[in-house]
């Protein structure tokens, strides 16, 4: 079955400290990777997204991901947090060829950031 | 205005309300989307157009009735709604597939919709 697997509900950093957001998926074929960020009462932004090529990928905002193919993961990084950062980050995968436009998406993960 | 745009951003209602919930794109995309957000949930694929025709329904109920008249613009009419229907409902846009996968979705900031 496809599914995105973010482990973390809700994770509480300082502010400057560094961040890591896991996901993992289940697609069957390498699909294409994604990562959005929610802030409150606001539709979904998009930090970044893996198509092919080098497996670390930069996004907006000072964020990265890296693609582990053998872990089927897509972890998203931030070296140093700052407050409004504080969010709703979600992972999503999609395929990659065909005319599908289903994405599946993780539950997320709630970002608290301490001043 | 940029990107994907909804109205309204707030809707109460009662169960034998009718209402509609607009969305518009302006980035020239050929698709469009209506998500359902609910807490604890995955996102929701509700519906999905693509140049006008409706190429996804997954399994909504009736009471949902999307309607999408040009490639710039998405409605989702509401009628008797139920109170587990209370959910931000979002619309999305994107160009393609083609041939190499799925594009990345823009989103609009969403209708916070409470069933009453």
């Amino acid at each position: 079955a496809q599914s995105v697997t973010q482990p973390d509900i809700h994770i509480t950093v300082s502010e400057g400290a560094s961040l890591e957001l896991r996901c993992n998926y289940s697609y069957g074929a390498t699909p294409y990777l994604f990562w959005y960020v929610q802030s409150p009462g606001q539709g979904l932004q998009l930090l970044l997204k893996y198509f092919s090529g080098d497996t670390l990928v930069q996004g907006i905002k000072g964020f990265e991901a890296e693609f582990k193919r053998s872990q089927s993961s897509f972890n998203l990084r931030k070296p140093s947090v700052h407050w409004s950062d504080a969010a709703e980050y979600f992972c999503a995968v999609g395929p990659n060829a065909g005319n599908n436009r289903k994405l599946i998406w993780g539950l997320g993960t709630s970002l608290a950031v301490n001043p | 205005e940029t990107g994907v745009t909804q109205t309204p951003r707030h809707l109460v209602m009662g169960m034998t309300n009718k209402k509609s919930l607009k969305c518009e794109q302006h980035l020239g995309h050929n698709a469009m989307y209506w998500y359902k957000q609910s807490a604890k949930k995955p996102l929701e694929l509700m519906f999905v157009y693509s140049l006008e025709e409706r190429v996804e329904n997954n399994s909504v109920p009736s009471r949902f009735s999307p309607e999408c008249p040009n490639s710039s613009h998405l409605f989702l009419h509401l009628h008797t709604l139920q109170p587990e229907d209370s959910a931000l409902y979002l619309c999305a846009s994107s160009q393609g597939p083609g041939t190499r996968g799925i594009n990345e979705q823009f989103f609009g900031p969403g209708t916070r919709l409470t069933v009453l």
